[in-house]
C-alpha cells in the first residue's frame, strides 16, 4: 500500500535551515513525490517535485532557498535561510495506479 | 495564466444533497486530471477523487467511494463534487487541483480558493 509518513512537527531559528522529510513506505522507493506549502488560512501551493535520483523541479516563482534531495525512500524539502513567512505546514504528495496519496503534514514554526 | 475558480461556501442540513463546482480557465480544460481534496478543520489534505474530463474517466479514493461522486463538464470548463446525503462530518474545505501536465496523473500543481462546506442542524 502507497503511504507517505511525515514527522507532525518541526521548528528551526530564523536565518537558519530546515529539512523536512517525506517517508514513502516500502517498495515504493522509485516514486516522485511533491511537496506543498499551505501557509495560515491559506490554500495549498506547489513547491516543487522530487524524483528518486533527488533531481526536482520548482513551481514558478519558488525561491532559491527552497531545494530537494533523496535518499532510499526518503524524501526531503530544505529550506535556507528561513523567513517567518516560511511558517506553515508542509505536505508531501505522491501518486500511482490511479491513486493519489498525501502525507499527514508537517507543521514547521520558525523560531 | 491557469485558474480554478471554485464556488462559495455553503451552509446545509444533514441529508440535504450538495454539488460544488470548480471553473478552470486559461487552458485546454478537457487535457488536464482535475482532483477533490478534502481538508477538515484543523487536519490534513485527504485525496478524495480525480477526473479526466476528456472521456470522464474518475478515480475515487475508497475512504470517499460511494458517498460522492464526481463529474465535469468540459463545453463549460467545469468539474463538481457533489453529495446525496450530506453528514456533519462532511464540514470541511474542499480544494480542487489540476495536474501540471496534460493528459498526466501525476503531482497537483495548480489549486482553486477552496470551498468552505458547513452541514448543520
Amino acid at each position: 500500500q502507497l503511504v507517505l509518513t511525515q514527522s507532525p512537527s518541526a521548528s528551526a531559528s530564523l536565518g537558519a535551515s530546515v529539512k523536512l522529510t517525506c517517508t514513502l513506505s516500502s517498495g515504493h522507493s522509485s516514486y516522485a513525490i511533491a511537496w506543498l506549502q499551505q501557509q495560515p488560512e491559506k490554500g495549498p501551493r506547489y513547491l516543487m517535485k522530487v524524483n528518486s535520483d533527488g533531481s526536482h523541479r520548482k513551481g514558478d516563482g519558488i525561491p532559491d532557498r527552497f531545494s530537494g534531495s533523496s535518499s532510499g525512500t526518503e524524501r526531503f524539502l530544505i529550506i535556507s535561510s528561513l523567513q517567518s513567512e516560511d511558517e506553515a505546514d508542509y505536505y508531501c504528495q505522491t501518486w500511482g495506479s490511479g491513486t493519489w496519496v498525501f502525507g499527514g503534514g508537517t507543521k514547521l514554526t520558525v523560531l | 495564466e491557469v485558474q480554478l475558480v471554485q464556488s462559495g461556501a455553503e451552509v446545509k442540513e444533514p441529508g440535504e444533497s450538495l454539488k460544488i463546482s470548480c471553473k478552470g480557465s486559461e487552458y485546454s480544460f478537457a487535457s488536464y486530471w482535475i482532483g477533490w481534496v478534502r481538508q477538515m478543520p484543523g487536519k490534513g489534505l485527504e485525496w478524495m477523487g480525480t477526473i479526466y474530463p476528456g472521456d470522464s474517466d474518475t478515480r475515487y479514493s475508497p475512504s470517499f467511494q460511494g458517498h460522492i461522486s464526481i463529474s465535469a463538464d468540459k463545453s463549460i470548463s467545469t468539474a463538481y463534487l457533489q453529495w446525496s446525503s450530506l453528514k456533519a462530518s462532511d464540514s470541511a474545505i474542499y480544494y480542487c487541483a489540476r495536474a501540471e501536465h496534460m493528459t498526466t496523473m501525476e503531482y497537483f500543481y495548480h489549486w482553486g480558493q477552496g470551498t468552505l462546506v458547513t452541514v448543520s442542524s
